[in-house]
């Protein structure tokens, strides 16, 4: 267990809808990350966020935003949703203060129909 | 040529084989080094980590960097049924990971 949680575990939705995906980061640690997982393309970053503040950028579509809230915990907003959207998303974490393993969460599922 | 090249196998070995996995990568700009095993339906999970060209050395598994070829390698001795996994290669500047597509690895009793 990595103290990292994600909520839902699974998510079946339709196209053109909307989600809302949660972690809540290791006890103390002030950086979230997510990521995209699917077959073809593989884990890719997604954005990062250090103590409420986004850090850095990777493969989002604008379709997609993420947050941080002061109780560090972050949530994934991902809207009109698309068959190709269906993948494993997973958040990880670390403390924030420098290149640091990053402890992932056991990831959501997302199947859009 | 995407930053980080990694065989996606599926590679399959008898129990006790040593196992060698490999990554190539072209940003030279990567300062730091992973490797992460990830079990069926699972988040991954850190197995090595190094910052410099070498070996470095935990139980039965060895990661190598080779910064002038730009090539690492994970090698696992006495592989065990419960080391099949998918292995994901990772490389690191400032904050940002990026990885390989990952080996789908099994071990056979």
């Amino acid at each position: 267990d990595s103290g990292v949680t994600q909520t839902p575990k699974h998510l079946i939705t339709a196209t053109g809808q909307r989600v809302t995906l949660r972690c809540s980061p290791r006890s103390g640690d002030l950086s979230v990350y997510w990521y995209q997982q699917s077959l073809d393309q593989g884990l890719q970053f997604l954005i990062h966020y250090y103590n409420g503040e986004e850090r850095a950028k990777g493969n989002i579509l604008e379709r997609f935003s993420a947050q941080q809230f002061p109780d560090l915990h972050s949530e994934l907003n991902l809207s009109s949703l698309e068959l190709g959207d269906s993948a494993l998303y997973f958040c990880a974490s670390t403390s924030g203060r420098g290149q640091e393993t990053q402890y992932f969460g056991p990831g959501t599922r997302l199947l859009v129909l | 040529q995407k930053e980080v090249e990694q065989d996606p196998g599926p590679l399959s070995v008898p129990e006790g084989a040593i196992v060698s996995l490999n990554c190539t990568y072209s940003n030279s700009a990567f300062q730091y080094f992973m490797w992460y095993r990830q079990y069926s339906r699972k988040g991954p999970e850190l197995l090595m980590y190094t910052y410099s060209s070498g070996n470095k050395e935990d139980g039965r598994f060895t990661a190598q960097v080779d910064k002038s070829s730009k090539y690492i390698s994970l090698f696992i001795r006495d592989s065990q049924p419960s080391d099949s996994a998918t292995y994901l290669c990772a490389m690191g500047v400032n904050y940002k990971l990026t990885f390989g597509k990952g080996t789908l690895l099994t071990v056979n009793p």
